[in-house]
């Protein structure tokens, strides 16, 4: 249980352009889902919180504009990455709580590395 | 400020026992998590403390000590698959995970 997916794996793309990537809970419902990028050596850095149906919550220096975050059902959270630039390739894990409980385990999907060249 | 502290590297050999320490700075504190991160995959869960003690969890096991702000995750009987970056998180008083920079652990046969 507590699968979380993660869509695309792997994308590369040219400067300028926008990228989505789909987070999905696939056995359970996730009120709230979280979205990570991770540099190579270096921890997790948390970009913004996500709940279903509301705005998500950007970590300070994470420009909302460019992250855009939708949180349209309790199973599915995207995050477009707007006008991407080589400084935003980077690895993307978004996480999902399976319960309503704050400090209930988050579960991790697979990642999406994301290269702007 | 909020902080957290874990060896950048560590080496073990296969079969044998290694511990993992984290040292914590939060505040407030709602648990302590620990992950396991192979390289160019995405956390997996491994364990989550929040009472002073020991967990056990087959080879792994993972301590707590609250007053002291400190943790760490044992691996016994390692194994080369075992090979991979841990990561300590502590949970804050607004239960948000602050993260540690992970440990890479490495395997010698």
């Amino acid at each position: 249980g507590a699968v979380v997916s993660q869509h695309p794996s792997r994308v590369i793309c040219k400067s300028g352009t926008s990228v989505k990537i789909e987070c999905r809970s696939l056995d359970f419902q996730a009120t709230t889902m979280f979205w990570y990028r991770q540099f190579p050596k270096q921890s997790l850095m948390l970009m913004a919180t996500s709940n279903e149906g509301s705005k998500a919550t950007y970590e300070q220096g994470v420009e909302k504009d460019k992250f855009l975050i939708n949180h349209a059902s309790l199973t599915l959270s995207t995050l477009t990455v707007t006008s991407a630039h080589p400084e935003d390739s980077s690895f993307y894990i978004c996480s999902a709580k399976p319960g309503l409980a704050d400090t209930d385990t988050q579960y991790f999907g697979p990642g999406t590395r994301l290269t702007v060249l | 400020g909020q902080n957290i502290d874990q060896p950048t590297e560590m080496t073990a050999t296969e079969g044998a026992i290694v511990q993992i320490n984290c040292t914590y700075q939060t505040s407030g504190f709602n648990g302590l998590f620990w992950y396991q991160q192979h390289a160019g995959e995405a956390p997996t869960f491994l364990s989550y403390n929040v009472l002073d003690g020991l967990e056990e969890k087959g080879r792994f096991s993972s301590f707590l000590s609250r007053s002291k702000g400190y943790s760490y995750l044992l691996l016994k009987e390692l194994q080369m698959k075992d090979s991979a970056s841990y990561l300590c998180a502590a949970m804050d008083s607004n239960y948000q995970l602050i993260w540690g920079a992970g440990t890479k652990l490495i395997i010698k046969p």
